[in-house]
């Protein structure tokens, strides 16, 4: 079972559309969730965080987190052809006893069309 | 700009060559990390550093060899790859490793590696 899953997509939403990228993982003692955008050819950019069970709205950008279903979302509101690119989530997990690493999943391909 | 610097940008080598991927954080971080990206797949991570001590190696040959003289700077060198190891390799940099910290990693721009 792969730790962290995304639909690689490609996930097409119009212009001005709500966009919902989805995110589960394995590890139930998973402390911290990342949403990371990369364009095509680009490094990966951190663009929300959230570390409890809710919402966290930040401008345009939601995360989503339900520890118990072991599930993390992202919503675009208002997609704009800028926000077409590659949406890595990823989870903050315990790898030793005082240390812990971001595994990612492979990615969403988000287009968004005019 | 993420304050995590890489060069070279681009590289392109034969497979007896050797050659070495510079990384540069101006972020105050005290851990580093080599990622690799390859096409469909996940982000692999290869090689952590805290504090300049070696922490993890994620079963990487031996042909990729990191080098981390101080909390800002981290090397990798290449020696006799192969052409599937063409891909992105990504340095990232945290504040550290420390469980129940919330930080992240940021990235540096990577760099193209192309093994003829």
């Amino acid at each position: 079972q792969k730790e962290v899953e995304q639909n690689s997509g490609p996930l097409s939403v119009p212009e001005g559309a709500i966009a919902s990228l989805n995110c589960t993982y394995s590890d139930r003692g998973s402390q911290s969730f990342f949403w990371y955008r990369q364009y095509s050819g680009k490094s990966p950019e951190l663009i929300m965080s959230i570390y409890s069970n809710g919402d966290k709205e930040d401008g345009r950008f939601t995360a989503q987190l339900n520890k118990a279903s072991q599930y993390v979302s992202l919503l675009i509101r208002d997609s704009q052809p800028s926000d077409s690119a590659t949406y890595l989530c990823a989870v903050k997990t315990l790898y030793t006893g005082t240390a812990s690493k971001l595994t990612f999943g492979t990615g969403t391909r988000l287009q968004v069309t005019l | 700009e993420t304050g995590v610097t890489q060069t070279p940008r681009h590289l392109v080598m034969g497979m007896t060559n050797k050659k070495s991927l510079k990384c540069e954080q101006h972020l105050g971080h005290n851990a580093m990390y080599w990622y690799k990206q390859s096409a469909k797949k996940p982000l692999e991570l290869m090689f952590v550093y805290n504090f300049k001590e070696q922490t993890e190696n994620n079963s990487v040959p031996s042909r990729f060899s990191p080098e981390c003289p101080n909390s800002s700077h981290l090397f990798l060198h290449l020696h006799t790859l192969q052409p599937e190891d063409s891909a992105l390799y990504l340095c990232a940099s945290s504040q550290e490793l420390w469980t129940g910290r919330s930080d992240t990693q940021y990235f540096g721009p990577g760099t193209r590696l192309t093994v003829l």
